[in-house]
């Protein structure tokens, strides 16, 4: 059972959008930044949204991050094949004083 | 070429122990905190352990406190992972990963992971 709660899976139309949610508590999401991740398993993690809504470089802008309260959302828009991964949420959890992540929501473009 | 290259993985028998290494290229070692993060199979990613640049501090999940210790040699640029106690349940891939830098919190330069097996 993960500390943050993400859908298990979500889906859409190639050039559709798609959000993904995270769902926490006041010591986890509610009080600290959240990041995003792309994982395509056997590969080495992306990191695809820092400090809530911030971008790395070479991270398309078709990826949007925000967070409101003790939830953060994640945004794809214009989905392509190539964006079928899993992609996780991740924060501080100040009571537990230990990284925490969402269980993983895996993406189909139909 | 910023790089982290994970290794010492293996097939190890319940109760034993093995040391992961993470070798760090390409960046300024000693500046980062970095991490460790596992996923077994089926499940999704776990985060492990942290370790301050300078070794100071330290973080681990409770349930693995006591079985696994993380240390860093900022001389070799190494992040190792000490795992002692090794149950089914800790077969997995595990990742070293570098914490964002001082202005910024993510995990922004992971390694492919090196996997961990452990049966008998």
């Amino acid at each position: 059972q993960s500390v943050l709660t993400q859908p298990p899976s979500v889906s859409a139309a190639p050039g559709q959008k798609v959000t993904i949610s995270c769902s926490g508590s006041s010591f986890n999401i509610g009080n600290n930044f959240v990041s995003w991740y792309q994982y395509f398993p056997g590969t080495a993690p992306k990191l695809l949204i820092y400090d809530n809504n911030k971008r790395p470089s070479g991270i398309p802008d078709r990826f949007s991050g925000s967070k409101s309260g003790t939830s953060a959302t994640l945004g794809i828009t214009g989905l392509q094949t190539g964006d079928e991964a899993d992609y996780y949420c991740g924060t501080w959890d100040s009571s537990l004083s230990t990284g925490v992540f969402g269980g993983g929501t895996k993406l189909t473009v139909l | 070429e910023v790089q982290l290259v994970e290794s010492g993985g293996g097939l190890v028998k319940p109760g034993g122990s093995l040391r992961l290494s993470c070798a760090a290229s390409g960046f300024t070692f000693s500046s980062y905190s970095m991490n460790w993060v596992r996923q077994a199979p089926g499940r999704g990613l776990e985060w492990v352990s942290s370790i301050t640049s300078s070794g100071s501090y330290i973080y681990s999940a409770d349930s693995l406190k006591g079985r696994f210790t993380i240390s860093r040699d900022n001389a070799k640029n190494s992040l190792y992972l000490q795992m002692h106690s090794l149950r089914a349940e800790d077969t997995a891939v595990y990742h070293c990963a570098r914490d964002c830098d001082t202005s910024c919190s993510g995990l922004d330069v992971w390694g492919q992971g090196t996997t961990v097996t452990v049966s008998s």
